[in-house]
């Protein structure tokens, strides 16, 4: 059963904190895998999209990992701010169904 | 074209009545994609266009439940005899048939079903 986990459900650090959000997914036979952010009562806004040939992507503060084989990601936020406070979703898209599975999102607070 | 618009963002129904929701994607857009999310979970896939075809559709799409495409462009989906287990958020997703198949979501529906 392709299942996609995140880690943790719930972080708060203080502002100018880097942080690092964690997503993991058991089926490895991926098309690509994207990161999201939601605010409350909103709709979800692409952040970075790794395709599975790729390694890492950069989005000014933001750096997202993807190792495959261990079936692995990981979002990256430096310098944190509370403007960055939101729900971070991750979400795998398989060549099997070309549906998006997703985690159920990290709750991230920034305090100032 | 700005991103995927949905329309209404908030019904509010009484449980029994019936309601439409509109989605209109990126134009270039093949691919089209219905999900639902309740409060602190992911989305949960619900259909899947490419073009005017529905390719993929959930169990969780009761026979209450009816999406269309009918140019290969914009989406409805129906829910008939609305139950108070329906109120969530629906949101849409388009993404591109080949290359780089980002998905881009709209603001989504919110519905209250009384």
């Amino acid at each position: 059963k392709q299942e996609v986990t995140q880690i943790p459900a719930a972080l708060s650090v203080p502002e100018g904190e880097n942080l690092v959000l964690n997503c993991s997914f058991t089926d490895s036979a991926i098309y690509n895998l994207q990161w999201f952010r939601q605010d409350p009562g909103k709709g979800l806004t692409s952040l970075l999209l790794i395709q599975s040939s790729q390694r890492e992507q950069t989005s000014g503060r933001l750096n997202a990992s993807l190792d495959k084989s261990s079936g692995r990601s990981t979002l990256y936020i430096a310098a944190s701010q509370p403007g960055d406070s939101a729900t971070y979703l991750c979400a795998v898209l398989y060549h099997s169904n070309y549906q998006l599975i997703w985690g159920a999102g990290t709750k991230l607070i920034i305090k100032p | 074209d700005t991103g995927v618009s949905q329309d209404p963002r908030h019904k509010i129904t009484k449980r029994g009545q019936n309601v439409t929701f509109r989605c209109d994607p990126i134009s270039e857009h093949n691919r089209l994609y219905w999900y639902r999310q309740t409060l602190g979970q992911g989305p949960e896939f619900l259909t899947y266009f490419q073009n005017e075809a529905q390719l993929e559709k959930s169990r969780l799409l009761s026979d209450r439940f009816s999406a269309e495409r009918p140019k290969g462009s914009f989406s409805t989906l129906e829910i008939q005899r609305t139950e108070q287990g329906d109120s969530a958020m629906y949101l849409c997703a388009s993404s591109p048939n080949f290359g780089n198949t980002e998905a881009f979501f709209g603001q989504g529906t919110r519905l209250t079903v009384v």
